[in-house]
């Protein structure tokens, strides 16, 4: 079995604020995705990466940045938070197209 | 593009009665994966079931659902709904290099 690792659980920031949330998995996983969810909505990809060093982006790709430095980590930058902006940002790794594997998510609050 | 379509935002019924959540999908690849993925109030959506066989019915934890390839379905169906089924249902899609999630459908399991 492996683990998905997100840090940190709970983000608030401030209007305009660059923030970066974090992601790790030992799964050996070589794809791995970033989504967002609002409240009690669907899961929207924001971006994935098949390889350590690659990045595609998802439909929600605007306002965010992202980063796959090595094969078991991921990150996510939201640029410029926005004001009241609230979300759960879930990361997932899967092998290829098989089973994707969720993190237990980080909460977001923007001020 | 790929895409997944789920009719039903919120189906609500009462404990026994059975379960139907519609999945059709669209996709060039000749040998898609479908997925079932569920997610229960506060957790991380987790696999409830996949298939890539066509006319194969696949069961988990009382769930069933058979990949129709030639009406590009994958509903996923229950006998006899439970309370603690309620929850968010996710079909999704492997065709190419990537997942594509439907909008989902919550369930509601009433008493």
């Amino acid at each position: 079995g492996g683990i998905i690792t997100q840090t940190p659980k709970f983000l608030i920031g401030q209007e305009g604020q660059k923030l970066t949330l974090k992601c790790q998995q030992n799964f050996n996983h070589d794809t791995m995705y970033w989504y967002r969810q609002d409240s009690g909505k669907g899961l929207r990809l924001i971006y994935y990466s098949i390889t350590e060093n690659d990045l595609q982006k998802g439909d929600l790709s605007e306002g965010y940045d992202a980063s796959r430095e090595k094969k078991s980590s991921f990150s996510l930058t939201v640029t410029s938070a926005q004001k009241n902006e609230m979300a759960v940002f879930l990361c997932a790794s899967s092998s290829r197209i098989d089973t994707q594997y969720f993190g237990p998510g980080t909460r977001l609050l923007v001020l | 593009g790929d895409s997944v379509t789920q009719t039903e935002g919120l189906v609500t019924l009462t404990e026994g009665l059975p379960v139907m959540l519609n999945c059709t999908y669209q996709t060039i690849y000749s040998n898609p994966f479908l997925f079932w993925y569920v997610q229960h109030l506060n957790e991380s959506p987790r696999l409830l079931l996949k298939s890539f066989t066509d006319n194969k019915r696949t069961e988990h934890q009382g769930f069933h659902a058979t990949l129709h390839k030639s009406s590009s379905s994958f509903h996923l169906q229950k006998s006899s709904a439970q309370l603690s089924d309620s929850a968010l249902y996710y079909c999704a899609l492997s065709g190419t290099n990537k997942v594509v999630f439907g909008t989902g459908t919550r369930l509601q399991v009433l008493p």
